[in-house]
């Protein structure tokens, strides 16, 4: 059974940094593509971007390129997501999803396996 | 502006069945699959629809999607009080090089 495990609720204040991490089990972290998804409260999903381990191929939505930086670590099965020059906007809950179909993995296939979701507040 | 257009609500009493529409255009929908996901209330999204209409294991056959060129479809039926819940479809856009999502519809049984 495969898991996603991400990291507690963040406050931040504006302009500053915020990591969220989602850590996998159950599966074989290297061949995932990992999504981070994100939602402003009362609102929809929106796609931030995402990461594939095996190639070090990251795809950032274009709102957010310059802003946004997708890690992994492989040895912990741990997949990161940055978000710098935060702004009240930026408050929402983030998600981490994998993107596989039962024989592979890619951004293109559906977010399979979700994570529990990080709350980020960015407030002064 | 999502690139993706759904109905922002949708409803039906129990036993009912309810569609719901999301419109795109070539490329996303037009040459790309679609996935439909359902979020519950205080949850995470769950995949329900993949690859336009493959229900993943656990999904209920009351559940069936549908793509026709640049549009999807969502179709519930025999509608249960446990179907209330947000839905949205998604797919990847050629030309952002990204995923999007719709707009979402939220299906109230009444």
């Amino acid at each position: 059974q495969v898991q996603l495990v991400q990291s507690g609720a963040e406050v931040r204040k504006p302009g500053s940094s915020v990591k969220v991490s989602c850590k996998a089990s159950g599966g074989t972290f290297s061949i995932y593509a990992i999504s981070w998804v994100r939602q402003a409260p009362g609102q929809g999903l929106e796609w931030v971007g995402g990461i594939m381990p095996m190639f070090g191929e990251t795809n950032y939505a274009r709102k957010f390129q310059g802003r946004v930086t997708m890690t992994t670590d492989e040895s912990t099965t741990t997949a990161y997501m940055e978000l710098s020059s935060l702004r009240s906007e930026d408050t929402a809950l983030y998600y981490c999803a994998r993107m596989c179909s039962s024989t592979n993995c890619s951004f293109h296939y559906g977010m399979d396996v979700w994570g529990q979701g990080t709350t980020v507040t960015v407030s002064s | 502006q999502s690139l993706l257009t759904q109905p922002p609500s949708a409803s039906g009493t129990p036993g009912q069945r309810v569609t719901i529409s999301c419109s795109g255009s070539s490329s996303n929908i037009g040459s790309n699959t679609v996935n439909w996901y359902q979020q519950l209330p205080g949850t995470a999204p769950k995949l329900l629809i993949y690859t336009n209409n493959q229900r993943p294991s656990g999904v209920p056959d009351r559940f069936s999607g549908s793509k026709s060129g640049t549009s999807a479809s969502l179709a519930i039926s025999g509608l249960l009080s446990e179907d209330e819940a947000d839905y949205y479809c998604a797919t990847w856009d050629a030309s952002l090089n990204g995923h999007v999502f719709g707009t979402g519809t939220k299906v109230t049984v009444l």
